[in-house]
């Protein structure tokens, strides 16, 4: 057990649609990533929280937001929902805001999305 | 950018037979590299990584790993495979003066066959 939570585990959802999907971090980790994996892209990265802060930005589509909250859990929200968002999204945390520095990353189990 | 290439997205093997995921990066500074592993429904777990120092790093579960500079490369490793390490491997950089971001690659899907 890493210690990440994410909810929730599936979701399947309409085209157009705006779906969200929370992250709880390892206790003592201020820092959350989202990773979105799919069979033809492998593992992107999508963008990275430090203490509530946005921290560093990957390939995130414009429809799609993130937040930090100040209990450091985080969220992130995909709207206008498109058949090729259909993934398995990963949340992942550490402790510091830099993953390498004696640091690694934990990852949550995932949420499974199926757009339909 | 850094960029990571994952050569085999599969690759088949006996248990107990060796086993060698190949990884190679590119990057114009110098980098970390990671390997981690996902087993069948569950999210990814640090195999091992190379910060500095000795260019053979080891895992706790027999899985080595060998930096190459001059090559780029950072492949995986094992002597002798068995049921449980099906799984699948992703080979990851993160570039030292802005490790802020892990890039990862495609991943290689690791199958034992009986």
């Amino acid at each position: 057990d890493s210690g990440v939570t994410q909810t929730p585990k599936h979701l399947i959802t309409a085209t157009g649609q705006r779906v969200t999907l929370r992250c709880s971090p390892r206790s003592g980790d201020l820092s959350v990533y989202w990773y979105q994996q799919s069979l033809d892209q492998g593992l992107q990265f999508l963008i990275q929280y430090y203490n509530g802060e946005e921290r560093a930005k990957g390939n995130i589509l414009e429809r799609f937001s993130a937040q930090q909250f100040p209990d450091l859990h985080s969220e992130l929200n995909l709207s206008s929902l498109e058949l090729g968002d259909s993934a398995l999204y990963f949340c992942a945390s550490s402790v510091e805001n830099r993953p390498s520095y004696n640091s690694p990353l934990h990852f949550g189990n995932g949420t499974r999305l199926t757009v339909t | 950018a850094q960029s990571v290439t994952q050569l085999d997205s599969q690759v088949p093997v006996f248990e107990e037979a060796p086993v060698e995921l190949r990884c190679n990066y590119s990057s114009s500074v110098s980098v970390y590299l990671f390997w981690y592993v996902q087993y069948p429904n569950q999210g990814l777990q640090l195999l091992l990584k190379y910060l500095s120092g000795s260019t053979l790093v080891e895992s706790i579960n027999g899985f080595e790993a060998e930096f190459n500079k001059s090559q780029t490369s950072f492949h995986l490793r094992k002597p002798s495979v068995h049921i449980s390490d099906t799984a699948e491997y992703f080979c990851a950089v993160s570039e030292t003066n802005r490790d802020d971001k892990i890039i990862f690659g495609k991943g290689t899907r690791l199958h034992i066959l009986p």
